[in-house]
Order: C-alpha cells, then sequence, then structure tokens
C-alpha cells in the first residue's frame, strides 16, 4: 500500500519569506513523488516531481523538493513567498512497482502568504 | 491548444438517479484518470484507461463505472447516487502509457451534488 501525509492544514508565512509545505510517504518500492498545486474552482496543476536521481528537484513558479529517503520525507520549497503562491498544495506519491497509475493523494496544504 | 475538458462543470441529482461525466484528453494524450475530490480532502483515484483499456481501479463500489472511447475521450457513471457521492469530479490525462511517473493534466472538473 502506498501512502502520504501532510501534518499541516494551514501554513502562513509573510511574503518574501522562505516557505515550506511539509510532506512524508509511505511505499513498498521505489517511491514516484509528486506536488500538485489548486487554485479555488480549479482543477490541479503540476509543480514538480521526483523520480530518480538528485535529491533536490527544482519545479514551476521558482518551486523546490528535496527528496530525503532516509525520512522518507518530500518537502516543498520556495526561497521567497509571493502573495499569488496562496493556494492549495498537495503532496502525491505513486509506488513504482506494478504498471499503472493509481496516485495517491494527501489532504492538502492550504498556504496563505501575508502581504 | 486545449487543454483536458470536462463537461457539464456543474450538476445537481437526487438519490437513486445516475449519472454520467465527460472528459476530453489534451489532444495525443492516450491515458485518462478520474478522481473524485470530496470537499476538505484531496483526490481520491477512482480509474485510469489507457489505450480503451481499464488499467486500474481504486477502492470504489461497482455503482461507479467509466470507459475510454477510441478518440480517448473518457465517461464516468455512477449508479444509484448517494448523498456521500457528493464531490468534485477530476478527470486527468497523460502523454503515454501512463506507467506512474508521468505528470498529470487535470481539467477543472464537475461539481456533482446529490440531494
Amino acid at each position: 500500500a502506498q501512502s502520504v501525509a501532510q501534518p499541516e492544514d494551514q501554513v502562513n508565512v509573510a511574503e518574501g519569506n522562505p516557505l515550506t509545505v511539509k510532506c512524508t510517504y509511505s511505499v513498498s518500492g521505489n517511491p514516484y513523488l509528486f506536488w500538485y498545486v489548486q487554485y479555488p474552482n480549479r482543477g490541479l496543476q503540476f509543480l514538480l516531481k521526483y523520480i530518480t536521481g538528485d535529491n533536490l528537484v527544482k519545479g514551476s513558479y521558482g518551486f523546490e523538493a528535496e527528496f530525503n529517503k532516509s525520512q522518507t520525507s518530500f518537502h516543498l520549497k520556495k526561497p521567497s513567498a509571493l502573495v499569488s503562491d496562496s493556494a492549495l498544495y498537495f503532496c502525491a506519491v505513486r509506488d513504482g512497482a506494478g504498471g499503472y497509475q493509481k496516485v495517491t493523494f494527501g489532504t492538502g496544504t492550504k498556504l496563505q502568504v501575508i502581504p | 491548444d486545449a487543454g483536458v475538458t470536462q463537461s457539464p462543470t456543474h450538476l445537481i441529482k437526487t438519490r437513486g438517479q445516475h449519472v454520467t461525466l465527460r472528459c476530453s484528453p489534451i489532444s495525443g494524450h492516450k491515458s485518462v484518470s478520474w478522481y473524485q475530490q470530496v470537499l476538505g480532502q484531496g483526490p481520491q483515484f477512482i480509474f485510469q484507461y489507457y489505450e480503451k483499456e481499464e488499467r486500474g481501479r481504486g477502492n470504489f463500489p461497482d455503482r461507479f463505472s467509466a470507459r475510454q472511447f477510441p478518440n480517448y475521450s473518457s465517461e464516468l457513471n455512477v449508479n444509484a447516487l448517494l448523498l456521500g457521492d457528493s464531490a468534485l469530479y477530476l478527470c486527468a490525462s497523460s502523454l503515454g502509457r501512463g506507467q506512474g511517473f508521468e505528470k498529470l493534466f487535470f481539467g477543472s472538473g464537475t461539481q456533482l451534488s446529490v440531494l
């Protein structure tokens, strides 16, 4: 079974400050890890993914994420937050084993960037 | 290029009725997945189709069914609607075989309300 946990329902950060949104995962094989963002009344948009290789993954809109195998974490980060970054962020995992695309999403973290 | 399109955008049904939701993937995408997103939760995997064949099924009752057509569009059908089926139904498409490491492109969803 695969699962992902986002321990914070909401993260508040001042504009211009660095932000971190936390995610931990559990899979039986090698993980495929993703971050998606959802704006109100919209579908999800892809931010970045980790499949293999460098532990620091760079994605859209200046976001990056750090894969830590020993801590089974994949935290989302950005050096300087923008008000426009305020949205709902979902971490997702897919077990590398198997041949289909069941992606398991976390419950989401609401990011609020304060001007 | 058009993104993933879903219809209708909103739908109101009563308990016991049947509903059909439609999805058109991005041109060239052959894999379509369906997700259910209940308010305050992350999307939950329902089905994946690739080349018109079901490739994966989530933990949903048999009241939920889907199919993919030769043009790669897809329908999600739900029979005998329950109040708990009220949710945002998201369709996602991807370019390749759906091995699980591809990014998903989501539509804006169909908001289903069951009264």
